[in-house]
């Protein structure tokens, strides 16, 4: 039971661009959202949250937003760098602190030079 | 501190043997975190403590799975009698209990024969 989907397996964007990852989630209770980055051979590195009394959240390049009414949240990245080519998972939680972290199962971003 | 740490990085083993990994989180944190990512999947909850109180456990965890931390440090991840089904990347986090968000390890590659 896939709670959290992540329905594009990749993207491609030029270097420069928007790049516009999605996210969808099935249960209403999840009140915190966050973004992971993961390069080869490492661990899932967190890039920004939201928690659902927001419905953005920016930091730099990074952008976050909320649609709780749609059970949906997305990434923008602008403008897209070819280091931020990397697998990002999108995941949900039913709060901040809570200890089981729901993952969707990544978008492959390719920035291309 | 240089971040979660995870030994060994990759480990081989046939079917029947037993394997322990071991996670050494960011000392100040009080929280650590098991998850399980499987080839196209997103990194899946195991269980998680709480200094050295082992809280929570996902139904995922069957019984040839055991995870200890002893005196709130470090964790291992024991798994009996290895199947298959088992070869996963085993990545380790750790958080303090606020904020929620958790820092990843590199993760140990597990291939099972």
């Amino acid at each position: 039971d896939q709670q959290v989907k992540q329905n594009s397996p990749s993207l491609s964007v030029q270097e420069g661009r928007i790049s516009i990852l999605n996210c969808d989630y099935t249960n209403s209770m999840f009140d915190y959202f966050l973004w992971y980055k993961k390069y080869p051979a490492e661990g899932p590195t967190f890039l920004i949250s939201i928690s659902s009394i927001k419905d953005k959240n920016e930091d730099g390049r990074f952008t976050v937003f909320l649609n709780k009414s749609a059970k949906h949240l997305s990434l923008h990245i602008v403008p897209s760098q070819p280091g931020d080519s990397a697998v990002y998972f999108c995941a949900a939680s039913v709060d901040v602190q809570a200890n089981n972290l729901f993952f969707g199962t990544g978008t492959r971003l390719t920035v291309i030079p | 501190d240089t971040g979660v740490s995870q030994n060994p990085r990759h480990k081989i083993t046939k079917r029947g043997q037993n394997v322990t990994f071991r996670c050494d989180p960011i000392s100040e944190h009080n929280r650590l975190y098991w998850y399980r990512q499987t080839l196209g999947q997103g990194p899946e909850f195991l269980t998680y403590f709480q200094n050295e109180a082992q809280l929570e456990k996902s139904r995922l965890l069957s019984d040839r799975f055991s995870a200890e931390r002893p005196k709130g440090s470090f964790s291992t991840l024991e798994i009996q009698r290895t199947e298959q089904g088992d070869s996963a990347m085993y990545l380790c986090a750790s958080s303090l209990v606020v904020p929620g968000q958790r820092i990843f390890g590199p993760g140990t590659r597990l291939t099972v024969l």
